[in-house]
Formats: structure tokens, sequence, C-alpha cells
């Protein structure tokens, strides 16, 4: 069964780098019908797509969030990353990663399958 | 981009059906059939219930169904149970500026 696990610091200084892994097992992250993503939800508030990865590398951000965002893909670890850069306190929020199914995906295709159980990170001043 | 949206809250008796609506734009649900349903317990991750407006995941209860007509996308809970009471977001795939836009989530609450 496929798990997926984020880790990093649950708390971040203003104006400094926030950095998330998130670990896949029981599948390999190699996976040409599937994107990795990332996904945010602030207190009390809705879910914000911020990006996805492929495998080969390939991004997909979010526009309000490029100039800060970096996403990358380790296939010998089986894991991805997120880099915010420059946060406030409007980036504080639980941190998801997510498996999306492609369009080659056998079954589940463009929603969101698999979710990790999030992350709270916190911004403070 | 704006949010997907969604009424607050939505309450029913156990036994009842409720339906919680989902509604956009022709960017995105209206102009879709990639609308997903998701379900979301305290601390916990997300759920996939629903996925291309109809289907349902292998072990998702077929009290769980999905519709669309034009931009508003539907969710109904059948013969709602205790452990139906979460809160639930929409998606949908989007043409606008970010491919994925997600509702603003309403929460289910069983009487």
């Amino acid at each position: 069964q496929l798990q997926l696990q984020e880790s990093g610091p649950g708390l971040v200084k203003s104006s400094e780098t926030l950095s998330l892994t998130c670990t896949v097992s029981g599948g390999s992250i190699s996976s040409s019908s599937h994107y990795w993503a990332w996904i945010r939800q602030p207190p009390g508030k809705g879910l914000e797509w911020i990006g996805m990865i492929y495998y080969s590398g390939t991004v997909f951000d979010n526009p309000s969030l490029k100039s800060r965002l970096t996403i990358s893909v380790d296939t010998s670890k089986n894991q991805f990353s997120l880099k915010l850069s420059s946060v406030t306190a409007a980036d504080t929020a639980v941190y998801y990663c997510a498996r999306l199914g492609g369009l080659l995906a056998a079954s589940i295709k463009r929603a969101f399958d698999n979710w990790g159980q999030g992350t709270l990170v916190t911004v403070s001043s | 981009q704006s949010a997907l949206t969604q009424p607050a809250s939505v309450s029913g008796s156990p036994g009842q059906s409720i339906t919680i609506s989902c509604t956009g734009t022709s960017s995105d649900v209206g102009g879709s059939n990639y609308v997903s349903w998701y379900q979301q317990h305290p601390g916990k991750g997300p759920r996939l219930m629903i996925y291309e407006v109809t289907n349902r995941p292998s072990g998702v209860s077929t009290r769980f169904s999905g519709s669309k007509s034009a931009n508003t996308a539907s969710l109904t809970i059948s013969g709602l149970q205790a452990e139906d009471e979460a809160d639930y977001f929409c998606s949908s795939y989007s043409t606008s500026s970010t491919p994925y836009v997600f509702g603003t989530g309403t929460k289910v609450t069983v009487l």
C-alpha cells in the first residue's frame, strides 16, 4: 500500500526558507503515470495547490508562489522536496504531499489519490 | 485564482441524505470532467472519495455519489452515518492560472 510521509522543521523564522521532504513507500516515485504534489492548508482555511513534479524533474508551480518556490525529486531515495523562501506568517499552514494520477494512470486520472498525514509549519517572527 | 465555492456547513440526521455543492466557472468545474471530492477528519490527511465527477475509488462506500450540472458539481451522501461527520472538499482540473483548484470546504455534521 502506497504511503507518503512529510518531514521537516515545524517552526521557521520569518524571512527564512521552509524546507520539507516527502518520502514515498510502498511504490515507486518513478511512475510514468503519476505526479507528486505539494498542497497546503492554512489554519481554518481551505486547501491550496502549491505545485507538483514528475519523476523526470519537470515542475508545475503556482504562479503566486513561483518566485519563492523550489520543488525537486530524488528518485534514488524515493523522495521529493519543497523549499519556500522568504516566508511570512501567511505561509503558516499544514503542508501535505500527495500523489496525482496523470492521464496515463490506469484508473484515477487528475485526482489526488494518496495523501500524507500533513505537517504543521509555523512561521514565527 | 479563486477557490471553488462550497457551503460552509451542511447537517443531517442519521439515515438522511445530504448534498454538498461546489460551484466554479467554465474554466474549471464547467469545462472539466476531472472533478474530485475529498473527506477529511480532524487531524488527518484528506481521503479521495469521488474522482472524474462520478467515480468511486475502491473501498469507498456506495453511499457516496457525485454529479455535475453546468458550473456546479455535487456530492451526495445517502444513509448518513456518524462516521461521515467530517470536512469535505471538492477539487477541479482548471485551465486557468493553476491546473488544480480546491473548494472552500464544507463541514458535515451528523445530528
